[in-house]
């Protein structure tokens, strides 16, 4: 079976843009959260849908917003880009939102903002 | 409102000698508690997860971690590392009430050398 799988791997944009970053998640799974890495530093939780409902938003300003489709499959968008938003975007899922279901992560998606 | 702190940001060791990665949170509920590894330019991979029972939790690769109450501590144990064991490895909390939002410490840079 396929991983967490998402898209696009590398991009760059330019600030003031915006920006659709993607994830589909294992198949059979309904829990998708979306976390920010910066260069040397740990990911940071930016949100987690489950079963197409926010479960839980970080801190993160409301440039920041995102969504889950029927399929569980998701979309982080980025609006009004800046240049502290250069990161690595992971995506993780996990079977539902109960505890003791295994959380796997995706490979992210490069974002740099130039 | 929970943290999680890793005491060092880069520990070099020799190939086949022992490895302690240390970790200590802390929390006013009780939390899960998770190793996860990041290989260069890859995604976050989970070594091992304490929910509950046994303190002592064996993961993949032949990693271990002790999870200890009245220390607020985790740390991640090996016996005799490899080259490939090379790689940042993270610590991370999750309350027992929002499975799915992991709380990352800074990580460790672990540089295995022949």
């Amino acid at each position: 079976d396929a991983g967490v799988t998402q898209s696009p791997t590398h991009l760059i944009k330019t600030r003031g843009q915006h920006v659709t970053l993607r994830c589909s998640p294992i198949s059979g799974h309904k829990s998708v959260s979306w976390y920010q890495q910066v260069l040397g530093q740990g990911p940071q939780f930016i949100f987690q849908y489950y079963e197409k409902e926010e479960r839980g938003r970080g801190n993160f300003p409301d440039r920041f917003s995102a969504r889950q489709f029927p399929n569980y499959s998701s979309e982080l968008n980025v609006n009004a880009l800046l240049l502290g938003d250069s990161a690595l975007y992971l995506c993780a899922s996990s079977l539902t939102d109960s505890s003791g279901n295994t959380i796997y992560f995706g490979e992210g998606s490069w974002l740099t903002v130039v | 409102a929970q943290s999680v702190t890793q005491l060092d940001s880069q520990v070099p060791v020799f190939e086949e000698a022992p490895v302690e990665l240390r970790c200590n949170y802390s929390s006013s509920v009780s939390v899960y508690l998770f190793w996860y590894v990041q290989y260069p330019n890859q995604g976050l991979q989970l070594l091992l997860k304490y929910l509950s029972g046994s303190t002592l939790v064996k993961g993949i690769n032949g990693f271990e971690a002790e999870f200890n109450k009245s220390q607020t501590s985790f740390h991640l144990r090996k016996p005799s590392v490899h080259i490939s064991d090379t790689a940042e490895y993270f610590c991370a909390v999750s309350e027992r009430e929002s499975w799915g939002k992991l709380q990352f410490g800074a990580g460790t840079q672990v540089v295995v050398t022949p």
